[in-house]
């Protein structure tokens, strides 16, 4: 089955505790992509990447980073985790171009104390 | 990317069809028309999208006017597991490659 998928769906921190999210998608998509969703704010883009080897920040990428070593893999690395980093985040993939849906995953949430 | 504009929450009766508008009136000749769904707090679902022409797949039919400045999703048989929060949104061919989620219509299937 297509799909993208996180781990872990859910994860309790604390403040400065380095963590990674996982991204793995089985569609062979060159474009991927991390968001993350908060109340009253919706859905904003923290970094994408056009193909293995390219990324590129997004709207929010104070905090974050990311690595594309392989296609299907793109990692979302919290290396000091602060409180207003507490969301639920989404990675997506898609073939790229406007005319290719972006599919996501399931969601991982977040909670830094 | 064109903005949109969609009404905040709509009720469909379960088994009729549920038609929701979208309002793009700045839209650009080469920008799609995507909807996607969000069920609690699941990832968005693509559900459909259409560049002029009117669309149909397994989930939804896509119409979109012949001026291009509005569209309308149409669930053919509404269920209860429907009822999600759904978004219009343009797409145009950004090289950032994201999507601008608006605030959506949420859609309550009733019984």
């Amino acid at each position: 089955e297509a799909q993208v998928t996180q781990n872990p769906r859910y994860l309790i921190t604390v403040t400065g505790k380095k963590l990674t999210v996982t991204c793995s998608q089985n569609m062979n998509h060159e474009y991927m992509s991390w968001y993350r969703q908060d109340p009253g704010l919706g859905l904003r883009q923290i970094y994408y990447s056009m193909n293995v080897e390219v990324t590129d920040k997004g709207d929010v990428p104070e905090g974050y980073k990311v690595s594309r070593k392989e296609k299907r893999n793109f990692p979302l690395i919290l290396e000091s985790p602060s409180p207003n980093q507490t969301s639920l985040y989404f990675c997506a993939s898609s073939w790229g171009g406007s005319n290719s849906p972006l599919h996501f995953g399931n969601g991982t949430r977040l909670t830094v104390t | 990317d064109a903005k949109t504009t969609q009404p905040p929450s709509m009720d469909c009766a379960e088994g009729r069809a549920a038609n929701l508008p979208c309002n793009h009136s700045t839209i650009s000749g080469n920008e799609y028309v995507y909807w996607y769904r969000q069920i609690h707090s699941q990832g968005p679902q693509y559900i459909i999208h259409g560049l002029k022409n009117n669309e149909t797949n397994e989930m939804a039919s896509l119409i979109i006017t012949e001026d291009r400045k509005s569209s309308t999703l149409i669930l053919p048989h509404a269920t209860l597991r429907d009822t999600a929060v759904y978004y219009c949104i343009v797409r145009g061919s950004s090289n950032t490659g994201k999507l601008i989620f608006g605030q959506g219509t949420t859609l309550q299937v009733k019984p």
